[in-house]
């Protein structure tokens, strides 16, 4: 039974350069979110979408974008990366997006 | 907004030894609270969670936490520790209506010595 899954699972990026992170969620999840976690704090909620429409945005630059395909998979588009955009990106998907959260392992964006 | 607040940062305890995380939430309507725990080098995974009915949670592993509403609390607790125990515990909230994100604390390392 394959959890969330995401793509890449680490990525170098140079400043001002564009990144887009993928996001699989687990069979039968409809909606997916993503969060930010720096190093030493707790994630940072970005996006949820749930059937395909946004239902959720936390406080990020317009620079962050994201979309849900038909089959509920995500991307998550961040442009003109800056350095303090390094963390880690967590998706996390649920049945209903309210219900209980299943995490994928992230990736770890470093810009330099 | 709401928001989270785990009092602790950083826990270090022997072997055997019991152990309490607070955690702090704020708002004043109905909330659902998870209790998330990151060992080192792995994927955020779910330990319990609070929706409704007892406030006494029990989880995996051993860990339980109580809700108590009118203290704005839901404290992680487990009678005796293990060296496998060693990692982050972060607290969330998710409130309100509707499909909600989830509001972390910033995170309770805690270090279990053998």
């Amino acid at each position: 039974d394959a959890g969330v899954t995401q793509s890449p699972t680490h990525l170098i990026k140079t400043r001002g350069q564009h990144v887009t992170l993928r996001c699989s969620p687990i069979s039968g999840h409809k909606s997916v979110s993503w969060y930010q976690q720096v190093l030493g704090q707790g994630p940072q909620f970005i996006f949820q979408y749930y059937e395909k429409e946004e239902r959720g945005r936390g406080n990020f630059p317009d620079r962050f974008s994201a979309r849900q395909f038909p089959n509920y998979s995500s991307e998550l588009n961040v442009n003109a990366l800056l350095l303090g955009d390094s963390a880690l990106y967590l998706c996390a998907s649920s049945p209903a997006g309210h219900d209980g959260y299943t995490f994928g392992s992230g990736t770890r964006l470093t810009v330099v | 907004a709401q928001s989270v607040s785990q009092h602790n940062h950083h826990v270090i305890l022997s072997e055997a030894a019991s152990l309490e995380l607070g955690c702090n939430y704020s708002y004043g309507g109905t909330v659902n609270l998870f209790w998330y725990v990151q060992y080192p080098g792995q994927h955020l995974q779910l330990l319990l969670k609070y929706f409704s009915g007892d406030p006494l949670v029990k989880g995996i592993k051993g860990f339980e936490a109580e809700f108590i509403k009118s203290k704005f609390s839901f404290n992680l607790r487990k009678p005796s520790v293990q060296w496998s125990d060693t990692a982050e515990y972060f607290c969330a909230v998710n409130a309100g209506t509707g499909r909600r994100a989830l509001t972390f604390g910033s995170g309770t390392r805690l270090q279990v010595q053998p």
